[in-house]
């Protein structure tokens, strides 16, 4: 089993959909909760940090965590095709390496 | 967030040649410098962690004499790939780790041909 799990998808929506991403994990030591936005060919851009359980939103954009249930969530409202591109949750312990999901491709269609 | 640069933004190079990536942190002096390497459709893969002033830490399976890293000052890290073999190719990325966020550059495409 992998560290940290996530659906590659490719996930396709149209544009205005609300798009909810998720990511499980079996570390129950991970305390800092990421999620990362990467076009094709550039580097990961970080969207939303979360440290601990709870949720916390950034415009359209909303991550969860629940720690008990080992399950983080990013939810992306009123998606616009700007938004198509990979999304990549990452998580780690205090300064200790940090894991990455696989990433799931996103695409949102006008 | 934190600004980092990485340069070149692409190299193509011929096999068996070496390569030099470098990676600046802008606004920021980073003691810890990650590198990862991502191929196409997958997810980031660490490579090593370097520390200013000390040898870097290679993962599992990493050849450190096949890519050299130098960390010699607080703003500059450098990833030298030697001996460039095509299944080299890949995208290679860095990231500060002075934040439990991390921050990225913004990744450097090398193509062996």
């Amino acid at each position: 089993q992998k560290e940290v799990e996530q659906d590659p998808g490719p996930l396709s929506v149209p544009e205005g959909a609300i798009v909810s991403l998720n990511c499980t994990y079996s570390n129950s030591a991970f305390q800092y909760f990421m999620w990362y936005r990467q076009y094709s060919r550039k580097g990961p851009e970080l969207l939303m940090y979360t440290y601990s359980s709870g949720n916390k939103e950034d415009g359209r954009f909303t991550a969860q965590v629940d720690k008990s249930s080992k399950y983080i969530s990013l939810f992306i409202r009123d998606s616009q095709p700007s938004d198509s591109a990979t999304y990549l949750c990452a998580m780690r312990e205090n300064n200790n390496d940090m894991r990455f999901g696989a990433g799931t491709r996103l695409t949102v269609k006008p | 967030g934190a600004v980092v640069s990485q340069h070149p933004s692409w190299v193509i190079c011929k096999s068996g040649t070496s390569v030099k990536i470098e990676c600046r942190s802008l606004d920021f002096q980073a003691t810890t410098m990650f590198w990862y390497r991502q191929f196409p459709k997958q997810s980031l893969m660490l490579m090593a962690t370097s520390n200013e002033g000390s040898k870097a830490t290679y993962e599992q399976g990493v050849e450190k004499d096949k890519f050299l890293i130098n960390h010699a000052s607080l703003t500059l890290s450098t990833l030298t790939v030697t001996s460039a073999h095509p299944e080299d190719s890949s995208f290679y990325i860095c990231s500060p780790g002075q934040t439990y966020e991390q921050y990225f550059g913004p990744g450097t495409r090398l193509t062996v041909t």
